[in-house]
């Protein structure tokens, strides 16, 4: 069964606007990622957040995690067009498995 | 230093032939995994190999599908006498040895299953 859910499933907003994204998950994790898929192109690794943190950041990006509730936040400030993509919350199966488990992300557009 | 390779980026089978997927993962890497993406949805995991040695192939269809990581050379996923439901994009992941967490992607291979 599916392991992360993103919401919204699609966003669109304005050029320096900033973008939430929320991702919830059902069972107990390790760790949870945030990766960006470009149209056609493969994932590339945004962040990484264990489960004993609570808020991590990284350059325009900040993910949330709150383990009592199962859920994860991805906020892009001061968005850009070439933020224009799909991201996707990874979890690890919580049962010490190397697989990732994926949601079906979120398709981002940036409107110039 | 070059990241995880994939070829080819796109193959069209006709149904009944075999598609072979190739993955080079990153230098110094010595686990792969595989995942499928159908359109508008997330990867699902499909296995998870290191060199000669499939640890975890739990996603794996339980018929014509096969996967392999030789001591040398690329790792290998295998669909043979494909069927259109088999069109999608695999993606093939690397992570070094003491950083498992972190997968690093290639580009992908496009079936498309005619």
């Amino acid at each position: 069964s599916q392991q992360g859910e993103e919401d919204p499933q699609a966003l669109s907003i304005q050029e320096g606007e900033n973008a939430t994204m929320n991702c919830s998950y059902k069972t107990s994790i390790n760790n949870l990622q945030w990766y960006r898929q470009n149209s056609g192109r493969g994932l590339v690794h945004l962040i990484l957040i264990r489960s004993n943190e609570r808020e991590k950041h990284s350059g325009r990006l900040r993910v949330t995690l709150d383990t009592s509730k199962k859920s994860s936040s991805l906020l892009i400030t001061a968005s850009r067009a070439a933020d224009t993509a799909s991201y996707f919350c990874a979890t690890d199966d919580g049962q010490g498995a190397q697989k990732l488990v994926f949601g079906q992300g979120t398709r981002l557009t940036i409107n110039p | 230093n070059a990241g995880v390779m994939q070829n080819p980026r796109h193959l069209v089978r006709r149904r009944g032939q075999e598609a072979r997927l190739r993955c080079s993962p990153m230098k110094g890497h010595s686990h792969v995994y595989w995942y499928r993406q159908l359109p508008e949805e997330g990867l699902k995991f499909m296995v998870y190999l290191q060199k000669e040695n499939i640890i975890d192939e739990s996603g794996m269809p339980k018929e014509r599908f096969s996967a392999e990581f030789p001591k040398e050379g690329p790792s290998i996923l295998r669909i043979q006498q494909v069927v259109r439901g088999d069109s999608a994009a695999y993606f093939c992941a690397s992570s070094p040895p003491t950083t498992k967490n972190i997968q690093y992607f290639g580009a992908g291979t496009r079936l498309s299953v005619l």
